[in-house]
């Protein structure tokens, strides 16, 4: 299995601020993945973080809403900006270590807009 | 059709019950498939892949039906650690490593 941090584990924000998630991964990964699992529903990707490239959004998920960076093999960053209430959900990364097929995630981060 | 649908649960059985959730997927091409299991408020772990020969693990076993386009998962002798959200998962495999997930379904083992 796969070593993954994931920062914040949880965070309470005003709306119109942003929250940026950090993955800590604890080896080097091609692909890192993002996504969001909203109150009662399964989990929705947001991206794809390519090292050296930007990052392959969703239908529905933009760049200015939800930039990524992904600085090295074994780090990402998501942030979610201008921050509403409809935001207000868990946030996950995830990871398939090179050559397998089974995904391993993040603790999440639960995000709370007030 | 949705991608992956699953039984809509809730699922509530006596200890030592048998339960079997069913998934169906609809992109015939699909190459992988997994059952994952997430606990309240907490991230999804990989419980099994499914394998079109069956696979068993302890009271776990899993089936895959790629004519259908069918998976379930077997809990065999239910424990109340088995409480949990059950997500079937579905990998389109090759280059694309875009999971997905039903919606999950919820199972409650009570005393």
């Amino acid at each position: 299995s796969a070593v993954i941090s994931q920062k914040p584990s949880r965070d309470i924000c005003q709306r119109g601020t942003s929250l940026t998630i950090q993955c800590q991964v604890d080896s080097q990964v091609t692909m890192m993945f993002w996504y969001r699992q909203q109150p009662g529903q399964s989990l929705t990707l947001i991206a794809t973080a390519n090292q050296g490239s930007e990052a392959t959004y969703e239908s529905g998920f933009v760049i200015d809403k939800f930039p990524i960076s992904r600085p090295n093999l074994t780090f990402s960053t998501l942030t979610v900006s201008n921050l509403s209430p409809e935001d207000s959900s868990i946030y996950l990364c995830s990871v398939f270590r090179d050559g397998h097929t089974e995904a391993f995630f993040g603790q999440g981060t639960r995000l709370t807009v007030v | 059709r949705k991608e992956v649908e699953q039984d809509p649960g809730p699922f509530n059985v006596p200890e030592g019950a048998t339960v079997a959730f069913n998934c169906t997927y609809s992109n015939s091409a699909s190459q992988s498939f997994f059952w994952y299991r997430q606990d309240c408020r907490k991230e999804p772990k990989l419980l099994m892949s499914v394998y079109s020969s069956g696979n068993e693990d302890g009271r776990f076993t899993a089936q895959l039906n790629r004519a259908s386009q069918y998976i379930s998962l077997l809990i065999r002798d239910s424990k109340l650690s088995d409480s949990a959200t059950y997500l079937c998962v579905v990998n389109p495999g090759g280059s694309n490593y875009k999971l997905t997930f039903g919606k999950g379904t919820l199972l409650t083992v009570n005393p």
